[in-house]
């Protein structure tokens, strides 16, 4: 499977701040996509975020708020802009495996980033 | 739209239950299905994936069962134990591999 990490694991922060979340993964993917999981809820896609493109972003979600890079192949960023209380989540990268040892399709999760805005 | 439901929302068992986790899906045009694991705070492990040619997936002491015609999916633990209490999450792939998630089940598994 794909080894994913994520940068900061936790972070508190202040109203109408911005933070970056970073999302490193052990081998080069084509597709990355961002999730929030808000507070008790299930996890609602973000966007996909591919390599050499503008990501894609799902309804309700705007580039302003959550602009993404994708500089490469093994990275991503995601940034969370002018935070309020209602940011306040988990938000977690994921990959597709290519298959071979992996079942095709098969989406793997980072560990998350758990967000509390004051 | 996709709407996937998961049944139930919560469950307490003691250890050594066998016991069956339910997901309904609307739409029934799947590429597959993944069933994960979420330990509070943590991020998901995947546990299983069913392709919509196929009808079951086995690991262990779990076994998923698709019925795509149906739009349902079932996973069995078998003999389960206290580590297996966490939230069961099941997920559709429609296209683009972008998942829908349900809502999810909390399992506790009493020593």
């Amino acid at each position: 499977s794909a080894v994913i990490s994520q940068k900061p694991s936790r972070d508190i922060c202040q109203r109408g701040t911005s933070l970056t979340i970073q999302c490193q993964v052990d081998s080069q993917v084509t597709m990355m996509f961002w999730y929030r999981q808000q507070p008790g809820q299930s996890l609602t896609l973000i966007a996909t975020a591919n390599q050499g493109s503008e990501a894609t972003y799902e309804s309700g979600f705007v580039i302003d708020k959550f602009p993404i890079s994708r500089p490469n192949l093994t990275f991503s960023t995601l940034t969370v802009s002018n935070m309020s209380p209602e940011d306040s989540s988990i938000y977690l990268c994921s990959v597709v495996g290519s298959g071979g040892v992996t079942s095709e399709n098969e989406q793997f999760f980072g560990p998350g980033t758990r967000l509390t805005v004051l | 739209k996709q709407e996937v439901t998961q049944i139930p929302a919560a469950l307490s068992v003691p250890e050594g239950e066998n016991l069956v986790l339910n997901c309904s899906f609307t739409d029934s045009a799947i590429y597959n299905l993944q069933w994960f694991r979420q330990d509070p705070g943590k991020g998901l492990t995947s546990l299983l994936l069913i392709q919509s040619s196929q009808r079951e997936q086995t690991s262990g002491r779990l076994n998923a069962s698709l019925d795509k015609s149906s739009g349902r999916s079932t996973l069995y633990i078998a003999a389960s134990q206290p580590g297996d209490s966490a939230t069961y999450l099941c997920a559709v792939n429609n296209a683009g591999n972008m998942l829908t998630f349900g809502g999810g089940t909390r399992l506790m598994v009493k020593p």
